[in-house]
């Protein structure tokens, strides 16, 4: 099946300051999506991207679907977005990559 | 809206019970999904429906079983739990097969540990 490997496993940040998230998949895909799961094990949807780029605030997120990657950017990062971030690709048979535990510092 | 309602949120069980997980979705989706994360690693897929009256198999379906009697519920079965069974499930639903308009919207998680 499909190989979905994020990077970095683990971020820390200061309060401000801005990150991206990295999301490599070892085959073409016609769905990506990009999920947030907080402190407390919810699952947020942030974006639906299977290519192109999209804008959410202070969120942003490109996927090459021709280089097999995504990128998620958070600027001006907050202590709310502390948590993990998935990314997942497939349609129903959805593959979810590791994740990249993200810490934000007040 | 409630969404997605899993019951129980926690559960401890020994070696070889049985137990159901229930699933409500009030969104009136056809496609539910039951997924489980194990620490350090992103979700996996157990079983699906796609109506009313259908299953299938995801990636990591053995020792549990499904139904989908309603529309609205999805139930997941451990027949036998053992101790590689203890996780996190979640459950989700979607209107179609997913897309830009139709994400799959996820319940708070079921915390299930086996001794």
């Amino acid at each position: 099946g499909i190989q979905v490997e994020q990077s970095p496993p683990d971020l820390i940040l200061q309060e401000g300051a801005n990150s991206t998230l990295r999301c490599n998949f070892s085959d073409s895909v016609n769905n990506l999506q990009w999920f947030h799961q907080n402190p407390w094990g919810q699952l947020i949807n942030l974006f639906y991207i299977p290519s192109g780029t999209k804008q959410n605030g202070r969120l942003s997120a490109t996927t090459v679907a021709t280089e097999r990657y995504s990128l998620l950017y958070i600027s001006s990062s907050q202590t709310t977005d502390s948590g993990v971030y998935f990314c997942a690709v497939g349609i129903v048979d959805m593959r979810f990559g590791a994740g990249t535990r993200l810490t934000v510092k007040p | 809206n409630a969404g997605v309602t899993q019951t129980p949120k926690f559960r401890v069980l020994k070696t070889g019970q049985s137990m159901t997980l229930l699933c409500a979705q009030d969104m009136n989706h056809e496609y539910m999904y039951w997924y489980r994360q194990d620490p350090g690693m992103g979700l996996r897929l157990i079983h699906y429906s796609v109506g009313e009256g259908t299953t299938a198999k995801g990636e990591v379906p053995d020792g549990y079983n499904v139904s989908r009697l309603k529309k609205q519920n999805f139930l997941l079965g451990l027949e036998s739990a053992a101790p590689s069974q203890t996780s996190v499930y979640f459950c989700a639903s979607s209107f179609n097969h997913g897309g830009p308009n139709q994400p799959q919207h996820f319940g708070d998680g079921t915390r299930l540990s086996i001794l």
